[in-house]
């Protein structure tokens, strides 16, 4: 059974730094693609990174709004997903998902707050 | 970036059929952009319920159904049950990234 387990969030200050981890399990990690993406409460989904597989030379690419800012990155032999994020905006708050895809499984999510 | 359209929001009978869509503005929405949908209902973590135009997850009850129509994605419910009463994303891969839609709101009434 696949489970995603996202953590890491927390309150942090505006132009602050934080990471947040997915620690993945029941299939092949390196196998597979990997996304992030947030949810501000009571808003739409939008995604924010992907890290592509081994086979695709683990490839990374990001949403235009973090470029720069936010860094998706794996380390197989822990089976987990990472998602660096500085200097952070109070935009930045919402909730944040990883999933696994195909075949699109999600985590359950981790709330980021930036607020002074 | 391209932007991904959707209905904001649809109603559906109980027992009715309805078809959510989801067009590209860089053009015709083709399997090649790996089409999801995704159901979120409040309160709840979103979950994929079609992958890669047609593919079902196990828990994908048979009324739901993935196609490309039209040069969209579409997403089709027929029989609809009041639990299908949800937000509905569709997902798209692009040449420069991965892509939402605004959200489809479903209300069955």
């Amino acid at each position: 059974e696949v489970h995603l387990v996202e953590s890491g969030g927390g309150l942090v200050q505006p132009g602050g730094s934080l990471r947040l981890s997915c620690a993945a399990s029941g299939f092949i990690f390196s196998d597979r693609h990997m996304d992030w993406v947030r949810q501000v409460p009571g808003k739409g989904l939008e995604w924010v990174g992907r890290s592509l597989s081994k086979a695709h030379s683990y490839n990374t690419y990001d949403a235009a709004s973090v470029k720069g800012r936010f860094t998706v990155s794996r380390d197989d032999s822990k089976n987990s997903l990472y998602l660096h994020m500085t200097s952070l905006k109070a935009e930045d708050t919402a909730v944040y998902y990883c999933i696994v895809s195909p075949p699109g499984f999600w985590g359950q999510g981790t709330l980021v707050t930036v607020s002074s | 970036q391209a932007v991904v359209t959707q209905e904001p929001s649809l109603t559906v009978s109980p027992g009715g059929t309805v078809t959510l869509t989801c067009g590209a503005s860089t053009g015709t929405v083709t399997s090649g952009h790996w089409p999801y949908w995704v159901q979120q209902k409040p309160g709840h973590a979103p979950r994929t319920l079609i992958y890669d135009t047609n593919n079902k997850q196990s828990w994908t009850p048979v009324r739901f159904s993935g196609s490309l129509l039209g040069g969209k994605a579409a997403l089709t419910l027929s029989g609809a049950q009041p639990e299908d009463e949800a937000d509905y994303y569709c997902f798209l891969t692009c040449s420069d990234g991965r892509v939402f839609g605004g959200g489809t709101k479903l209300t069955v009434l």
